[in-house]
């Protein structure tokens, strides 16, 4: 069974600045894919950025990018100039490419807070 | 409309009691899935349908938890003789696909409080 641990619960950064999230797995698949989401308040998962395991390239989507290390199993997010509005919970998830284990497995998130 | 949409938005049960919560998927989508998030934690799986077949029930913490989609589109998870520790966010998602690199939608979930 794959897991997924975030081992930041809260961190805060203040506004304009860079902050890293960490996440680390444990698979024992080859292919797979990861994603951080975002959760605010609404309850709703939003999702932030996506690293397929094939691709060595570490995905980017405007200010937030990944660091994407297959052999340590980690993929951490880097938000470059955060925002007020990044202020949320974001979970860090796992999903197998291979057919019949569909599902998402979630970290246990990390509480974001932007200090003006 | 435009995305996943879940009701009811919130849910108080008295312990004992049996809830019925509802998933309107975004039209077209094959996959979907229910999780359960408790307070302060990250989502876990309960169980996934792709069309109106429940392929994956392995998530489901007892047999109090049924879950259906009978024709493919709106699924039901209904909880029977509710639990304390039943009280959670029940977070319905859906995809158009069914590989996993295709996007999960999420809607806005459905606190249930067992009182």
């Amino acid at each position: 069974a794959q897991t997924v641990t975030q081992s930041q619960p809260e961190m805060s950064v203040q506004e304009a600045e860079t902050v890293t999230l960490s996440c680390t797995y444990d698979t024992s698949e080859s292919d797979y894919y990861l994603f951080w989401y975002k959760q605010p308040p609404s309850r709703q998962m939003i999702l932030v950025i996506r690293q397929e395991a094939y691709k060595q390239q570490n995905a980017t989507e405007n200010r937030f990018s990944v660091n994407f290390q297959k052999a340590a199993k980690s993929f951490s997010l880097k938000i470059s100039d955060s925002q007020l509005g990044d202020a949320a919970m974001y979970f860090c998830a796992y999903r197998s490419a291979y057919f019949g284990n569909e599902k998402l497995t979630f970290g246990t998130g990390t509480r974001l807070t932007i200090i003006p | 409309g435009a995305g996943v949409s879940q009701s009811p938005r919130y849910k108080v049960a008295k312990r004992g009691q049996d809830v019925a919560l509802r998933c309107d998927p975004i039209s077209g989508h094959v996959s979907l899935f229910w999780y359960q998030q408790a307070l302060g934690q990250g989502p876990e799986f309960l169980t996934y349908f792709q069309n109106e077949a429940q392929l994956d029930k392995s998530g489901l913490p007892s047999d109090r938890f049924f879950a259906e989609r009978p024709e493919g589109s709106v699924s039901t998870l209904k909880i029977q003789r509710t639990q304390q520790e039943d009280s959670a966010v029940y977070l319905c998602a859906s995809s158009f696909g069914t590989s996993g690199d295709s996007p999960l939608h999420f809607g806005n979930g459905t606190r249930l409080t067992v009182t």
